[in-house]
């Protein structure tokens, strides 16, 4: 069990809609990081938060959009959801932002769009 | 954006024999770090290196931060059932204490491991 806790496991929704993913990071990890996983793809990085800051953006589409909370739990929105949407979305977390600090995953939502 | 390309994309082993992979880039990484994911779970952290030219092992595994900082390998020693599953290598860069630190994943290698 890495520590990091992400709800829910499955989510199916139809095309147009719009959904929540929520993360509770490790206790004391401050990051969080966004990545979502397909077939074709493979792992890619979406957002990264530290501390309740937005620190970095990779491919992450206009449609979604992310925060981290006072708590340092944090939520990935995804809005006019399209098919090409469905994928393995995973939280993880770290210590700090650093090198020496690495990753560690949850076990993801897995999203389907009809 | 940087792209790691890892190898092979799979392998059918037998068990008990070794197995190698490798991520090789053309940017340089501060850090290496290789996971395994297993169905249904999310990726678990297996090895990190921090330095080029550092060897550290896991039990049975050992990998290895390239001298050029543009590459890894992971070895997997006397495989068995459980070792089956997707190896992902990644690069970490940035600077340390710094707010750009990133990981870029390779796309996995899928070990099945034959009893």
């Amino acid at each position: 069990d890495s520590g990091v806790t992400q709800t829910p496991k499955h989510l199916i929704t139809a095309t147009g809609q719009r959904v929540t993913l929520r993360c509770s990071p490790r206790s004391g990890d401050l990051s969080v990081y966004w990545y979502q996983q397909s077939l074709d793809q493979g792992l890619q990085f979406l957002i990264q938060y530290y501390n309740g800051e937005e620190r970095a953006k990779g491919n992450i589409l206009e449609r979604f959009s992310a925060q981290q909370f006072p708590d340092l739990h944090s939520e990935l929105n995804l809005s006019s959801l399209e098919l090409g949407d469905s994928a393995l979305y995973f939280c993880a977390s770290s210590a700090r932002v650093s090198p020496n600090s690495p990753l560690h995953f949850g076990n993801g939502t897995r999203l389907t769009v009809t | 954006g940087q792209q790691l390309n890892q190898s092979p994309q799979s392998m059918f082993i037998q068990e008990g024999e070794d197995v190698s992979m490798n991520c090789t880039s053309s940017s340089i990484f501060n850090t290496w770090l290789w996971y395994k994911q297993d169905p249904g779970e999310g990726p678990v952290l297996l090895i990190a290196l921090y330095k080029a030219g550092e060897l550290t092992s896991n039990g049975r595994l050992t990998a290895q931060f390239g001298i050029t900082r543009k590459d890894s390998f992971l070895n997997i020693s006397a495989s068995i059932p459980s070792d089956v599953g997707i190896y992902f290598c990644a690069g970490g860069d940035g600077n340390s204490g710094g707010s750009n630190y990133k990981l870029t994943f390779g796309k996995g290698t899928l070990l099945t491991v034959n009893p």
